[in-house]
């Protein structure tokens, strides 16, 4: 049972640079999310969707975005990565919106360095 | 003030101690409560659901109160295992959930 799955797990980036990160659940969760986590801050959220072909801006969107083409599939773009974007990123992903009491499960992070 | 505000710590206890967390937060629409554990450089795992009427797990019990807009986890009889970081998270009518920055734990022997 893989649950959410974030691929690659570590990337080292050029200032400037682009990548995507995929972030898939196996669990026909609506709701998926992207974090991001450094040192002091918490989580902070990028970009969610509620559905498939719907997304929509979080607490700290500038600088990415986001495509849910597939239910199961949520990903992150970095146009023009910055040293500033390096961070653990953590993709999460909940059941619908009628089952508000639903937890969020994670997937295990991507750690992305920006030099 | 902050949507979701914990104690940083970190709280230093040793093996078989008794410790206690509050959370609090700003919005009285939050509907759903969690406890979220985190390890060092680890994704964060959901510890357990927060009700009105207070729940149990084990050594864990996690407590509502909404007048005073808070939720508390009490660990009981800490063991070596339980050194985390304890993320409370929020959720409104939104349902999208508002992340405490977490409090540390240290338990030593």
């Amino acid at each position: 049972n893989a649950g959410v799955t974030q691929t690659p797990k570590f990337r080292v980036l050029k200032t400037g640079q682009s990548m995507t990160l995929l972030c898939a659940q196996d669990m026909n969760h609506e709701y998926m999310y992207w974090y991001r986590q450094d040192p002091g801050m918490g989580l902070r959220l990028i970009h969610y969707s509620v559905g498939e072909g719907t997304t929509a801006k979080g607490e700290v969107p500038d600088g990415y975005n986001v495509s849910r083409l597939k239910k199961q599939n949520f990903l992150l773009g970095l146009e023009s990565a910055a040293p500033s974007q390096t961070s653990v990123y953590f993709c999460a992903s909940s059941p619908t919106l009628g089952t508000r009491d639903q937890p969020q499960h994670f997937g295990d992070g991507t750690r992305l360095s920006i030099l | 003030r902050k949507e979701v505000e914990q104690d940083p710590g970190p709280f230093n206890v040793p093996e078989g101690a008794t410790v206690a967390f509050n959370c609090t937060y700003s919005n009285s629409a939050s509907q759903s409560f969690f406890w979220y554990r985190q390890d060092c450089r680890k994704e964060p795992k959901l510890l357990m659901s927060v009700y009105s009427s207070g729940n149990e797990d084990g050594r864990f019990t996690a407590q509502l109160n909404r007048a005073s807009q808070y939720i508390s986890l009490l660990i009981r009889d800490s063991k070596l295992s339980d050194s985390a970081t304890y993320l409370c998270v929020v959720k409104g009518g939104s349902y999208i959930p508002t992340f405490g920055r977490g409090t540390s734990l240290i338990v030593h022997p």
